[in-house]
């Protein structure tokens, strides 16, 4: 099993639609969850971070962590082109200092 | 611009050759990490410092490689004897020691060896 899964899409949906990400993890004693944005051929970007469990919104976006079920997502309203992006899931896996990635989740907003 | 720094953008490399690049972190972040990703994974965690001190090392890691950060303040990471698998995008990030994870990343260096 892998430390941090994602689905790794595509996943497409129309403009002003919601696209919800998901991404399940392994490690029970992780403590922090990051949402990083990528587009093709550059680097992450941090978008979201979330602690603790329920919601947390920023925007457009919102993150949702639940320790229980091990799983954490990210909602983006109103989903626009410039949205076409792979968004990373990272876990400080363990309650460590270094962040252990899911390979991705490609999103495609269309017009 | 006071986002973490990389440099090169690219290199490419023939087989066998020694490359360093280097970080410059943000420039309050005590904390640097370098990660590694190649195409259609998510990036894949190296080492990390704190100030100057290198606190962890992943296990997977060759020991063709080496990084440092002498004053605590930009690091260089150094491949050794490169292979063809090597090739990938090197990642630097820095964060804050009171907000560890909350890592910003750099351009990254896009090693390709031939």
């Amino acid at each position: 099993q892998k430390e941090v899964e994602q689905n790794s899409g595509p996943l497409s949906v129309p403009e002003g639609a919601i696209a919800s990400l998901n991404c399940t993890y392994s490690d029970r004693g992780s403590q922090s969850f990051f949402w990083y944005r990528q587009y093709s051929g550059k680097s992450p970007e941090l978008i979201m971070f979330i602690y603790s469990n329920g919601d947390k919104e920023d925007g457009r976006f919102t993150a949702q962590l639940n320790k229980a079920s091990q799983y954490v997502s990210l909602l983006i309203r109103d989903s626009q082109p410039s949205d076409s992006a792979t968004y990373l899931c990272a876990v400080n896996a363990g309650g460590g200092n270094k962040l252990t990635f899911g390979t991705g989740t490609q999103l495609k907003v269309e017009l | 611009d006071t986002g973490v720094s990389q440099d090169p953008r690219h290199k490419i490399t023939k087989r066998g050759q020694n490359v360093t690049f280097r970080c410059d972190p943000i420039s309050e972040h005590n904390r640097l990490y370098w990660y590694r990703q190649t195409l259609g994974q998510g990036p894949e965690f190296l080492t990390y410092f704190q100030n100057e001190a290198q606190l962890e090392k992943s296990r997977l890691l060759s020991d063709r490689f080496s990084a440092e950060r002498p004053k605590g303040s930009f690091s260089t990471l150094e491949i050794q004897r490169t292979e063809q698998g090597d090739s990938a995008m090197y990642l630097c990030a820095s964060s804050l020691a009171q907000s560890a994870t909350e890592a910003f990343f750099g351009q990254g260096t896009r090693l390709t060896v031939v």
